[in-house]
């Protein structure tokens, strides 16, 4: 079964903290995804990526910054994080960029809590 | 731009009720459409899916067939357990490299 691990299932971080939130998938998947998640809101995507070291906006991006050094390993980054940052955060990863119509794969989610 | 829309919830129901929750999306194009179920604690995972018009979906007594005359793809399930309780997220893929673009979900609640 493919398994997506997000390091962090609850964090409680301070308004202007530097926040790291990381996913490892171990499917040898290429493309790789940030949500969050908000009540009523469904989710939103804020940034993926189809390969190491390649990343694109999502509907989302302002505030937030994402890394992928390795294939299996995507992180989402707030330089400065904000009371609005609050939320669910999920990863997903998929397995073909431009393949058939998708299953995405998610972690158990992250909470982030900012004060 | 594309978009979903499912009825609001919470959806509350007794064990063994019919359920139904709507979902219509707007897209240009020809989409595949898709039910993820969220239990509490967990991520997503895939419920059904559907890749072309008239094509039903069906998974764990979940059904949903895609509409493209009404634009839409509501979920159905003839007798409804308490381990069904969970968010349920419609969504749609524009064929944009496994980009989905989710509803805003529907919590469903079932009383033994």
């Amino acid at each position: 079964d493919v398994k997506v691990t997000q390091s962090s299932r609850y964090l409680v971080k301070r308004t202007g903290e530097k926040v790291f939130l990381e996913c490892v998938q171990d499917m040898d998947h290429e493309n790789m995804f940030w949500y969050r998640q908000d009540p009523g809101l469904g989710l939103r995507l804020i940034y993926f990526s189809y390969d190491v070291k390649m990343k694109e906006k999502g509907d989302i991006p302002e505030g937030y910054s994402v890394s992928r050094e390795k294939k299996e390993r995507f992180s989402l980054i707030l330089e400065s994080a904000s009371t609005n940052q609050t939320s669910m955060y999920l990863c997903a990863s998929s397995l073909l960029a431009g393949g058939p119509a998708g299953e995405l794969f998610f972690g158990e989610g992250s909470r982030l809590t900012v004060l | 731009g594309d978009s979903v829309t499912q009825m609001e919830g919470p959806v509350t129901l007794s064990e063994e009720a019919f359920l139904t929750i709507n979902c219509t999306y707007t897209a240009t194009g020809y989409p595949s459409l898709f039910w993820y179920v969220q239990y509490p604690g967990e991520g997503l995972q895939l419920l059904l899916k559907a890749t072309k018009a008239d094509d039903k979906g069906s998974n764990k007594g979940f059904e949903a067939t895609y509409r493209k005359e009404t634009t839409s793809f509501h979920l159905e399930k003839g007798s409804v357990q308490v381990s069904d309780s969970a968010v349920y997220f419609c969504a749609l893929d524009n064929n944009a490299g496994n980009m989905l673009t989710f509803g805003g979900g529907t919590r469903l609640m079932v009383k033994p």
